[in-house]
């Protein structure tokens, strides 16, 4: 199947700083990305939805000026956190839609675990 | 609006034993529904999916789930269980004219030797 990478798969940052997450398709092309959130034994929560060439859209009570979404190529999606605090410790994970007719299951990433001190 | 109910924080099974993990959804158009597993510290797999056709669908690893639309339902099943099955388990619901996913909590999967 269809193989989606993210990069960092850890990250420790300081209060305040900003952390940069990557998302990429490796043998297809995204026009589209998913960006989703999971605490501890919790669900996924979609964040926002990547869309190469235009704005992200994100989703109710996602603040889009914390998480700036750039969809900068068909096969790359950052996710950037500003200013994090300890409460956007969590793990971030990006989806891509499956390509072909009939296909409409998305392929995952393997998360990125991140923690802010 | 579409949402997904999985029922069971979690399914502990004897290995060899059937086992069966819950959901339900509800959507306003027609269903596309999916399972997906999760390992630890991981990302999701893709089990298998149901779009249109046969009830029954197969699945990965030997995993299967039927899509019952009287009951809202798409139960993922097992024959028999191994203990590598444990894992977090979403069952996913997209309603057609919909392009984002709705996952249910998980259900924990719990496979004794």
């Amino acid at each position: 199947g269809a193989v989606v990478s993210q990069h960092p798969s850890r990250v420790i940052c300081k209060s305040g700083t900003s952390v940069k997450i990557e998302c990429r398709s490796l043998d297809f092309q995204a026009t589209t990305m998913f960006w989703y959130r999971q605490f501890p034994k919790k669900s996924l929560m979609l964040m926002a939805t990547s869309n190469e060439g235009s704005k992200a859209t994100y989703e109710q009570g996602v603040e889009k000026d914390k998480f700036l979404i750039n969809h900068a190529s068909l096969t790359l999606s950052t996710l950037t956190v500003t200013s994090a605090h300890p409460e956007d410790s969590s793990f971030y994970i990006c989806s891509a839609p499956a390509q072909g007719a009939g296909s409409y299951e998305q392929y995952f990433g393997p998360g990125t675990r991140l923690t802010v001190t | 609006a579409q949402s997904v109910a999985q029922p069971e924080d979690q399914v502990n099974v004897a290995e060899g034993n059937p086992l069966t993990v819950k959901c339900t959804y509800s959507v306003s158009g027609n269903p596309y529904l999916f399972w997906y597993v999760q390992y630890p510290n991981r990302g999701l797999q893709f089990l298998l999916k149901y779009i249109t056709g046969d009830n029954l669908v197969k699945g990965s690893y030997g995993f299967e789930a039927e899509f019952n639309k009287s009951q809202t339902s798409f139960h993922l099943k097992k024959p028999s269980a191994l203990v590598s099955d444990s894992a977090l388990y979403f069952c996913a619901v997209r309603d057609t004219g919909y392009s984002t996913l709705t996952f249910g909590k998980g259900t924990m999967l719990l496979v004794s030797p």
